[in-house]
């Protein structure tokens, strides 16, 4: 069970917006930044979004996050066939003297 | 360019303890705001973060995992290692590290290939 409630599942068609949710509470996401990972088949999770919003240089800015409160959301916009993936939510956590904490994952299929 | 490679065995018995090494290059550990954590992901499932060790030594770990972990680094050699006691079947898993900067809000912005480790008699 991770701290970090992602729904399972999401799907679109190509060129299509959508989007991801990520729930946690007053000591992860509430009180600390948002991270998204994307893991494509076979290989290891690359940063996605960090701090919230922000996008590391070379990712297409059809991807954004989001924050409010106690959840985040990660958006993908024109979707496209490369987009289908595992996609990741992490927040680091208060407490327990600190540590980091992940959601369960969502499978992006592009129908 | 910044790349980690994780090496270790891939086949642990239970009761034994696992010893994982990330070795790296691209960047220091002796740079402040820098760390090397570790990850975990069996298979078919979610990533869980294991440990995270700093430039300033200070290391934080998971809580359900705590009493089992222990990470280290070796500025000199750019390693990061990382042993794990009593391993189960349960602790199958492919197991990564990963780089993290205060540059990106401490997030992991570059990752190993990943090693996956069987627990197995």
């Amino acid at each position: 069970q991770s701290v970090l409630t992602q729904p399972p599942s999401a799907s679109g068609t190509p060129g299509q917006r959508v989007t991801i949710s990520c729930s946690g509470s007053s000591s992860n996401i509430g009180s600390n930044y948002v991270y998204w990972y994307q893991q494509l088949p076979g290989t290891a999770p690359k940063l996605l979004i960090y701090r919230n919003n922000q996008r590391p240089s070379g990712v297409p800015d059809r991807f954004s996050g989001s924050k409010s409160g106690t959840s985040a959301s990660l958006a993908i916009s024109g979707l496209r066939s490369e987009d289908e993936a595992d996609y990741y939510c992490a927040a680091w956590d208060d407490s327990l003297s600190g540590h980091w904490v992940f959601g369960g994952g969502t499978k992006l299929t592009v129908l | 360019q910044i790349t980690l490679k994780e090496s270790g065995p891939t086949l642990v018995k239970p009761t034994q303890t696992l010893t994982l090494t990330c070795t790296f290059s691209g960047f220091s550990l002796s740079t402040s705001g820098v760390g090397v954590g570790w990850i975990r992901q069996p298979p078919g499932k979610a990533l869980e973060w294991l440990a995270l060790i700093y430039w300033n030594d200070d290391k934080r770990y998971s809580p359900s995992l705590k009493s089992r972990l222990t990470i280290t680094k070796d500025t000199s050699k750019n390693q990061v290692v990382l042993t794990m006691t009593n391993m189960d079947p349960v602790d199958t898993a492919t197991y990564y590290c990963a780089h993290s900067t205060v540059d990106t809000a401490d997030s992991f912005d570059y990752w190993g290939q990943g090693t996956l480790v069987t627990v197995s008699s």
